[in-house]
């Protein structure tokens, strides 16, 4: 079965600056998805950044970009530049490409922005 | 995208009682997803709801305890019946589109008393 690990509970970041989320995750599958999700504390779920496990290039949003290293199973999410408005808690993500496949969450990284 | 509406945003129940939850989208979506989320945990699957058939319940949740409705493409509820403290919980309503992500409603925080 597929796992996704976050190993960082909470992580702090003084404003303006970057900072880096870890996640590992364990399949067996050649091609699949992963996201990274944001949940500030209006509790909606927000997609930050997406990547397909057949894509070589590391997607990029404006500030977030990931790190994807297929062979490590590593998908850390970089924050540049970093906002008041960028706390929240963090939740990488895994799904297979079958349409019947689920979703599968870390356990989320809480994230602070020191003013 | 999709816009999705949850409704209520929070409520607080009495032990015993049910309460559910609607969740609406701006457009037609074959699968909708519920899912729980306990205090400071991550999201863990309810059940999926397809539209003209049952539900589907992941391991460790029944229809008894929460029930869910999919009259047509756009539209969901969930019920948690016979509540308990325990379920106390943010439950979220997702649909995923065409492309491979999830899109979440604003989520539903529940306090059992």
């Amino acid at each position: 079965a597929q796992t996704v690990t976050q190993s960082q509970p909470e992580m702090s970041v003084q404003e303006a600056e970057t900072v880096t989320l870890s996640c590992t995750y364990d399949t067996s599958e050649s091609d699949y998805y992963l996201f990274w999700y944001k949940q500030p504390p209006s509790r909606q779920m927000i997609l930050v950044i997406r990547q397909e496990a057949y894509k070589q290039q590391n997607a990029t949003e404006n500030r977030f970009s990931v790190n994807f290293q297929k062979a490590a199973k590593s998908f850390s999410l970089k924050i540049s530049d970093s906002q008041l408005g960028d706390a929240a808690m963090y939740f990488c993500a895994y799904r297979g490409m079958n349409r019947d496949d689920k979703i599968i969450f870390g356990k989320g990284t809480r994230l602070h922005i020191l003013p | 995208s999709a816009v999705i509406s949850q409704k209520p945003s929070r409520d607080i129940c009495q032990r015993g009682t049910s309460l559910t939850i609607q969740c609406q989208v701006d457009s037609q979506v074959t699968m909708m997803f519920w899912y729980r989320q306990q205090p400071g945990q991550s999201l863990t699957l309810i059940a999926t709801a397809n539209q003209g058939s049952e539900a589907t319940y992941e391991s460790g949740f029944v229809i008894d305890k929460f029930p869910i409705s999919r009259p047509n493409l756009t539209f969901s509820t969930l019920t948690v019946s016979n509540m308990s403290p325990e379920d106390s919980s943010i439950y979220l309503c997702s649909v995923r589109l065409s492309r491979a992500e999830a899109f979440f409603g604003q989520g539903t925080r529940l306090t059992v008393v």
